[in-house]
């Protein structure tokens, strides 16, 4: 079993919609939780992250995270064109030396 | 200022070949890691150097090797090439052997083609 699972997609939206994506982890000793944004061709980019359980907000962008349930969700309100790229899920391992990726989202906004 | 640089941007190789991938750390980062991410996957941790020694290292097979330099560089080297090496090949920086997520910076990665 994977440590971190995400659904590969693809996701395609119009513009304007909320986009939801999820992920799951097994390891209940992870603390960190992460969102990273990678675009054709880049390496990923760190978008959100969160500590332990509860919700962060940053303008469009929504990262919840459920411990009790082990459930990562990322939520996208009015979702751009720009918006399209590869969103990984990601946990921080214990010793705080490795990032542990899941398979990446495939998302396509369309005007 | 210059961030995490990765060379060369893509190559492509024979099955059998040696490889060897170069990554340059953002300036004051003395830690780097080298992930593999294999089309449709996400990204795979294979090593870590910090101070020019192995500090932590995947689930890779043996030909996978690196080393780091006095000026906190890294080269990746993979022996005896196989296809199922093709991959995109990261680079992260962090100022420690220890960070927070946001202390990590990836470069933009080398594309390896096995033929």
């Amino acid at each position: 079993q994977k440590e971190v699972e995400q659904d590969p997609g693809p996701l395609s939206v119009p513009e304007g919609a909320i986009v939801s994506l999820n992920c799951t982890y097994s390891n209940s000793a992870f603390q960190y939780f992460m969102w990273y944004r990678q675009y054709s061709r880049k390496g990923p980019e760190l978008l959100m992250y969160t500590y332990s359980s509860g919700n962060k907000e940053d303008g469009r962008f929504t990262a919840q995270v459920d411990k009790s349930s082990k459930y990562i969700s990322l939520f996208i309100r009015d979702s751009q064109p720009s918006d399209s790229a590869t969103y990984l899920c990601a946990s921080l391992s214990g010793g705080y030396n490795k990032l542990i990726f899941g398979a990446g989202t495939r998302l396509a906004v369309h005007p | 200022d210059a961030g995490v640089t990765q060379s060369p941007t893509h190559l492509i190789k024979t099955r059998g070949q040696q490889v060897t991938l170069r990554c340059s750390p953002i300036s004051g980062h003395k830690s780097v890691s080298w992930y593999q991410q294999v089309l449709g996957q996400g990204p795979q941790f294979i090593f870590q150097y910090y101070e020019k020694e192995e500090r932590g290292r995947g689930n890779f097979p043996d030909r996978f090797s690196a080393r780091q330099f006095p000026n906190y560089s890294s080269e990746l080297n993979v022996n005896a090439l196989l296809l199922g090496d093709s991959a995109l090949y990261l680079c992260a920086s962090s100022l420690d052997i220890v960070a927070p997520p946001y202390g990590y910076t990836f470069g933009s990665g080398t594309r390896l083609t096995v033929v």
